[in-house]
């Protein structure tokens, strides 16, 4: 079955520590994204990738990194340096090409709760 | 940026009533879809309605686009306990390239049996 897999589904970080977050599609999606979710609120942008060996910044990028070495993933690496990081993390995949965004949308994982103690 | 509003913010109807959801934009659109999440997952692509198009339909849901009021609804007819769970819209003002979507606040509904 085609689908887009996020793991672990739980993770804890320590003060301190940097942590990074899988996100694995089989759809043959060029595109990527990662969103955070506060309780309570909508999704806001963190970073996303076209293709392969490009990502841009979202919204809210300060604190994160990623790469996209292969089409299949985008792992999210959330750093020291974001100081409020407890949040329900969301990866998506889409098409990019002009006509199938006109009829297609994202195709999201189950998530990754992550809490700092 | 958050371009979508959405209202109510939280929705309790009967089993077997309608319930409608509305969303407003801030600027131009190619598209505007909309989402469903159920607590603690991730969310499902519902519908999507180009900016062309004033009404769309997929089982019991139904879509309008307003675009001279950028504004959007969605009604889901004769509810189910299972349709229990928050609903986002989201824009997509891109042409082409990666669908770089712009979500909603969202609105709780709860169906009570």
């Amino acid at each position: 079955d085609g689908g887009i897999t996020q793991s672990p589904k739980y993770l804890f970080r320590k003060e301190g520590q940097n942590v990074t977050l899988s996100c694995e599609q089989n759809l043959n999606h060029d595109a990527m994204y990662w969103y955070r979710q506060d309780p309570g609120q909508g999704l806001r942008l963190i970073y996303y990738s076209q293709i392969v060996n490009d990502f841009q910044k979202g919204d809210i990028a300060e604190g994160y990194s990623v790469s996209r070495e292969k089409k299949e993933s985008f792992p999210l690496t959330v750093t020291s340096a974001q100081k409020n990081p407890t949040a329900f993390y969301l990866c998506a995949s889409s098409t990019a090409g002009q006509a199938s965004r006109a009829n297609y949308g994202y195709t999201f994982g189950s998530g990754t709760r992550l809490t700092v103690v | 940026s958050q371009q979508g509003e959405e209202d109510p913010q939280a929705l309790s109807i009967q089993e077997g009533e309608n319930a409608t959801m509305n969303c407003s934009y801030k600027t131009s659109i190619n598209n505007l879809q909309w989402y469903r999440q159920n607590s603690g997952r991730g969310l499902v692509h519902l519908i999507l309605i180009r900016s062309n198009e004033r009404e769309k339909h997929s089982g019991r849901l139904r879509v309008t686009l307003d675009t001279s009021k950028k504004s959007s609804s969605l009604l889901i007819t004769a509810s189910r306990a299972a349709d229990t769970a928050s609903y986002f819209c989201a824009t997509d003002a891109g042409i082409q390239g990666a669908q770089k979507l712009v979500f909603g606040q969202g609105t709780r509904l709860t169906i009570n049996p």
